[in-house]
């Protein structure tokens, strides 16, 4: 079974700058989360999808960062614009419905905003 | 509000000596409390799980976990530490009736020693 599939691995930007992330989750996996994991720190949820619908985005810094999953199946994250602090690993992880307990994670995309 | 806090944030130890990190959490019912290993430059993988059922939770590659309801503690063990198991450690919590959102300790890095 294939796996999260995160692209690209690594990004860098300028401040001001705009980037997108795309996930693609295991095939028939219908929630799919965004985690942001800050240097040192452990990653924090940012936006839950159940199929194309959101199902929390209450720490989603909605003013820079969007995210859609139009069809149901792969998700893209935008930050516009970025900011230095936004430097870190964004984790995309999917599970095979919202009250199942196990997410499988991808490998994350590194940003670094310079 | 939930929280979960790891109490080391580097324990080292020598290869074929037992392995202990610590994790307190808090919450206002009894949630769900999880194990997460994350090796460089991989994704998140699932460790263990509890899930109100036994108290002493086995894992995967000889881990195991203790829920302590009194203590608040869920404490990551393993009698023989192994090279492979150099990692970051997390341990997560999702609160009852919290749908499938984990929240997740700062970490504990652990270092095995040859």
């Amino acid at each position: 079974e294939a796996g999260v599939a995160q692209s690209p691995r690594y990004k860098i930007i300028e401040k001001r700058q705009s980037v997108a992330f795309w996930c693609n989750p295991i095939s028939g996996h219908a929630t799919l989360y965004w985690y942001q994991q800050i240097l040192g720190q452990g990653p924090k949820l940012l936006i839950q999808f159940q199929n194309n619908g959101v199902v929390d985005d209450s720490q989603l810094p909605k003013d820079r960062f969007s995210a859609e999953r139009l069809k149901g199946v792969d998700s893209t994250l935008k930050i516009q614009p970025a900011k230095l602090e936004d430097s870190a690993v964004y984790l995309c992880a999917s599970s095979l419905e919202l009250s199942t307990y196990e997410q499988y994670f991808g490998p994350g995309t590194r940003l670094t905003v310079t | 509000a939930q929280s979960v806090t790891q109490l080391d944030s580097h324990v080292s130890v020598s290869e074929g000596t037992p392995v202990l990190l610590r994790c307190n959490y808090s919450s206002s019912y009894s949630p769900s409390l999880f194990w997460y290993v994350q090796h460089p430059n991989k994704g998140l993988q699932l460790l263990l799980k509890y899930t109100s059922a036994a108290t002493l939770v086995k894992g995967i590659n000889g881990f195991e976990a203790e829920f302590k309801k009194s203590e608040t503690s869920f404490h990551l063990t393993k009698p023989s530490a192994h090279m492979s198991d150099a990692a970051e450690y997390f341990c997560v919590v999702r609160p009852l009736n919290a749908g499938n959102m984990l929240t997740f300790g700062g970490g504990t890095r652990l270092m095995v020693k040859p």
